[in-house]
């Protein structure tokens, strides 16, 4: 039973530049989040998708968007980086909208110089 | 404003000993509690959950403890072992699968 997988693993990008990250679910689950972890700090909410709309959004600004795919997979936008945008972005999935654990996927490490 | 906060950044402890983290909340709002663990390089591993109807929750080797009065929260490790050392985050939501506010984290560190 695969676990939340995500794509890259690494990634070095320059300022100004743009990125997509992308996740795939665990197997059976439909609701995919998205995290963003500064080093030292704990994840940061940034959206979550269901049935391929964002359901819920964090305190980021609309430089970050996401899709989901009718497959329950996501990516991951962020346009004009900044060096602040440097972390470990992570993915995490569960079962519907309420009512179970979230697992998460190892993460992206994006880098911006 | 939410918050999630931890009393320790650090916690060493001996092989063998027991071990507690603990954990601040502040959203009265928040119902669902969770304990995840995080290894070098890896996501969030979920650990134990607890919800805001239970004060004490055990799973193996593992107890979370919940008290709404003060909203604390903690993670007792029993029989502490190496592969234990990672960081430890409390993580709070008002559903289960919606967003988590987590905190800082505890790194703990585990001396053979």
């Amino acid at each position: 039973d695969a676990g939340v997988t995500q794509s890259p693993t690494h990634l070095i990008k320059t300022r100004g530049q743009q990125v997509t990250l992308r996740c795939s679910p665990k197997s059976g689950h439909d609701t995919v989040s998205w995290y963003q972890q500064a080093l030292g700090q704990g994840p940061q909410f940034i959206f979550q998708y269901y049935e391929e709309e964002e359901r819920q959004r964090g305190n980021f600004p609309d430089r970050f968007s996401g899709h989901q795919f009718p497959n329950y997979s996501s990516e991951l936008n962020v346009n004009a980086l900044l060096l602040g945008d440097s972390a470990l972005y992570l993915c995490a999935s569960t079962l519907g909208l309420t009512g179970n654990e979230q697992f998460f996927g190892p993460g992206t490490r994006l880098t911006v110089l | 404003g939410e918050s999630v906060g931890l009393h320790l950044p650090t916690l060493s402890v001996q092989e063998g000993d027991n071990s507690i983290i603990n954990c601040a909340y502040s959203n009265s709002a928040s119902d669902y509690f969770i304990w995840y663990k995080q290894e070098s390089g890896k996501g969030p591993q979920f650990i134990i959950d607890i919800r805001s109807n239970m004060d004490k929750r055990q799973g193996q080797r593992v107890t979370v403890l919940l008290n709404k009065t003060v909203k604390h929260l903690s993670l007792q490790i029993a029989a502490t072992q190496p592969g234990d050392s990672a960081v430890y985050f409390c993580a709070e939501s008002s559903n289960q699968g919606g967003k988590l506010i987590f905190g800082q984290g505890t790194e703990l560190s585990v001396k053979p």
